[in-house]
């Protein structure tokens, strides 16, 4: 079955600075890679995703690029803002027959600090 | 209407008491997913309907029963919990389980507390 591993666990940056965020998936089966940003007691809302016949996708102050032959995906935030603290979840689909379900990543803690 | 719902918000319940999870969609979906999430961890699938019709079991205990009674609907009959069992659980819809169109939607989940 697919394995997502995300980097960094917690990552803290000054207002206004870059955020990045790291994942690397196993089964090359996946094609599709959603991020979603989860609030402190509330439900994770898909914030941007990708699908593997696109290598880099932009909305706004939020990038996702994908790299196949690498197996990693990363999400970019630029010109942070106090609202993006938050859990950010990489995840990658899993398409073996039968078998389709997203696995999750274990989430990396973003704090910007004012 | 482009939401997932789900009742109730809270519940808290003895080891020997029986409950039910609902979740509802408008949006057409026809694949519906249960997830148990503990506090800071990722989302852990339990269950995926696919068109009614079940179609993941992540080898969940059995004391879970989930249930679809149409299209729209999904419910999590609860029995026997252990206090282990607490945690928040969503529900999420996606347009199908297989197509390329399957941005998984969830709903704003229950915090369970079993004591």
């Amino acid at each position: 079955g697919e394995n997502v591993e995300q980097h960094p666990s917690t990552l803290s940056v000054q207002e206004g600075d870059s955020a990045v965020i790291k994942c690397t998936y196993s089964d090359s089966a996946s094609n599709y890679f959603p991020w979603y940003k989860q609030e402190l007691g509330k439900r994770p809302q898909l914030i941007i995703d990708i699908r593997s016949n696109v290598g880099e996708k932009k909305d706004q102050r939020i990038a996702v690029t994908l790299n196949k032959t690498a197996k990693h995906f990363s999400l970019h935030i630029t010109e942070t803002q106090p609202e993006d603290s938050a859990v950010y979840f990489c995840a990658a689909f899993d398409f073996n027959f039968g078998n389709e379900k997203l696995t999750f990543g274990t989430g990396t803690r973003l704090t910007i600090i004012p | 209407d482009t939401e997932v719902t789900q009742t109730p918000k809270h519940l808290v319940m003895g080891m020997t008491n029986k409950k039910s999870l609902k979740c509802e969609q408008h949006m057409g979906h026809r694949a519906m997913y249960w997830y148990k999430q503990k506090a800071k961890k990722p989302p852990e699938l339990m269950f995926v309907y696919s068109y009614e019709k079940l179609s993941i079991n992540e080898s969940v205990p059995s004391r879970f029963s989930p249930e679809c009674p149409n299209s729209s609907l999904l419910n999590l009959h609860l029995h026997a919990l252990q206090p282990e069992d607490s945690a928040l659980y969503l529900c999420a819809s996606s347009h199908d389980q297989q197509s390329s169109y399957n941005e998984q939607f969830f709903g704003p989940g229950t915090r369970l507390t079993v004591l």
